[in-house]
């Protein structure tokens, strides 16, 4: 099955500053890799899909790209709600599968 | 918009069943575009897609195969619901259990999390 990878585990970042956190699969993707948001007691909230399309209501703060095996999540100026853990899922090779995710901590 | 409700117990003995269920409002979980969904969280497994279960002029399963001899899926068409049933479990099977709608490979929504606890 297609493995997903995180770097780094956890990101330490000051409001308002810029996080960038990273996906590689090991095996090719193409670009149908979606990265959701978790938060503690709350359902995890899908992001981003086709690698780069914002979910329904998602803030413009949120982008993602890559292709492939590589991927990225990019939030350009963190708000206190963003930290969270943001986890990436590949539906390209059956059986689906997601990363362990990215712990984003305030610094 | 759709919203999924999980129930069930939190504390399972080793070799019993962890049985929960998922409520489905503003959907139908006989969708012919949705796949109904477990997945699981744990620190030692991170995680697992579990199994689904969907409805394509019949109803069909799929399972993970870590799990493939002791679980089962199952629709409830009368209440609008699914359920998983994890056979024989251990402490391994500790987790917070979710379900989730895919479409097209995509999860939204997702239950809220259930931590299930393996222990005597």
């Amino acid at each position: 099955e297609t493995v997903m990878t995180h770097s780094p585990a956890t990101l330490s970042v000051s409001p308002g500053e810029r996080a960038t956190l990273s996906c590689r699969a090991s095996q090719g993707v193409s670009t149908n890799l979606a990265w959701y948001q978790r938060k503690p007691g709350q359902a995890p909230r899908l992001l981003i899909y086709g690698a780069s399309t914002r979910a329904t209501g998602v803030p413009a703060r949120f982008s993602g790209s890559g292709s492939g095996t590589e991927f990225t999540l990019t939030i350009s100026s963190l708000q206190s709600e963003d930290f969270a853990v943001y986890f990436c899922q590949q539906y390209n090779n059956w059986p689906w599968t997601f990363g362990q995710g990215t712990k984003v901590e305030i610094k | 918009q759709v919203q999924l409700q999980q129930s069930g117990p939190g504390l399972v003995k080793p070799s019993q069943t962890l049985s929960l269920t998922c409520a489905i409002s503003g959907d139908s979980v006989s969708s012919n575009s949705a796949t109904w969904n477990w997945v699981r969280q744990s620190p030692s497994r991170g995680l697992e897609w579990l199994g689904r279960t969907y409805y394509r002029s019949k109803w069909s399963y799929d399972y993970a195969l870590s799990v493939q001899s002791r679980i089962s899926i199952i629709p409830d068409t009368s209440k609008n619901l699914f359920s998983l049933q994890l056979n024989f479990v251990t402490p391994e099977d500790t987790a917070v259990y979710y379900c989730g709608r895919a479409r097209s490979g995509l999860f939204d929504p997702w239950g809220q999390g259930t931590l299930v606890t393996v222990s005597s």
